[in-house]
């Protein structure tokens, strides 16, 4: 166990509806990332908060946005879903900015299924 | 941007045995390289990670190489066990996680 809590663990939804994905980072870190992981592309860096802010953005699409909460606490949101959207994401947090060598710790995803 | 290519995509070892995986990456200025297990069902978690100032790391049965002149790095595991079952993903960054670019995974298979 990571220390890094995600829900809800499976999700079925239809395509053009919305979603919000939660995270909750392990005691004392500061920063969240969102990844998604699909068949076809892998594992991608989505978008990363560090206290509240955000520090920077992958393949995120306009579709989809972020927050951190003052708890550190994060969600994802999922908006005008499609099919190519099922997919695992996974939140992972570290206890700094995420420079070079800092672990950072997988939470244990939620699989996202579009119908 | 940085593209990682990662080589095998499957791998089958018998237990014992070592295991061999490669990456190459394009963006000469990356600096850090962290491998991850992912087992099935389950969330990646770092194995190793080595830095660009460094040509080899090792931790028990995990090793991991880096030639930054030729752009690729391998992960080893030596004496195999069926634990050691999983996919097994490398990456590459500049600036660290926020930038991470992965290979497309290695699936180990280690027979008995």
């Amino acid at each position: 166990d990571s220390g890094v809590t995600q829900t809800p663990k499976h999700l079925i939804t239809a395509t053009g509806q919305r979603v919000t994905l939660r995270c909750s980072p392990r005691s004392g870190d500061l920063s969240v990332y969102w990844y998604q992981q699909s068949l076809d592309q892998g594992l991608q860096f989505l978008i990363q908060y560090y206290n509240g802010e955000e520090r920077a953005k992958g393949n995120i699409l306009e579709r989809f946005s972020a927050q951190q909460f003052p708890d550190l606490h994060s969600e994802l949101n999922l908006s005008s879903l499609e099919l190519g959207d099922s997919a695992l994401y996974f939140c992972a947090s570290s206890v700094g900015g995420g420079g070079p060598g800092e672990t950072q710790y997988f939470g244990p995803g939620t699989r996202l299924l579009v119908l | 941007g940085e593209n990682v290519e990662q080589h095998p995509s499957t791998l089958s070892v018998q237990e014992g045995d070592s295991a061999v995986i490669k990456c190459t990456y394009s963006d000469s200025a990356s600096n850090y390289f962290p491998w991850y297990k992912q087992e099935l069902g389950k969330r990646p978690q770092l194995i190793i990670d080595i830095r660009s100032n460094v040509g080899e790391k090792k931790d028990q049965r995990i090793a991991v190489t880096l030639n930054k002149t030729a752009k690729h790095f391998s992960l080893h595991i030596t004496e195999t066990q069926p634990e050691d079952s999983a996919v097994y993903f490398c990456a590459a960054s500049k600036r660290g996680n926020n930038d991470m670019r992965f290979g497309a995974g290695t699936r180990l298979t280690v027979k008995p």
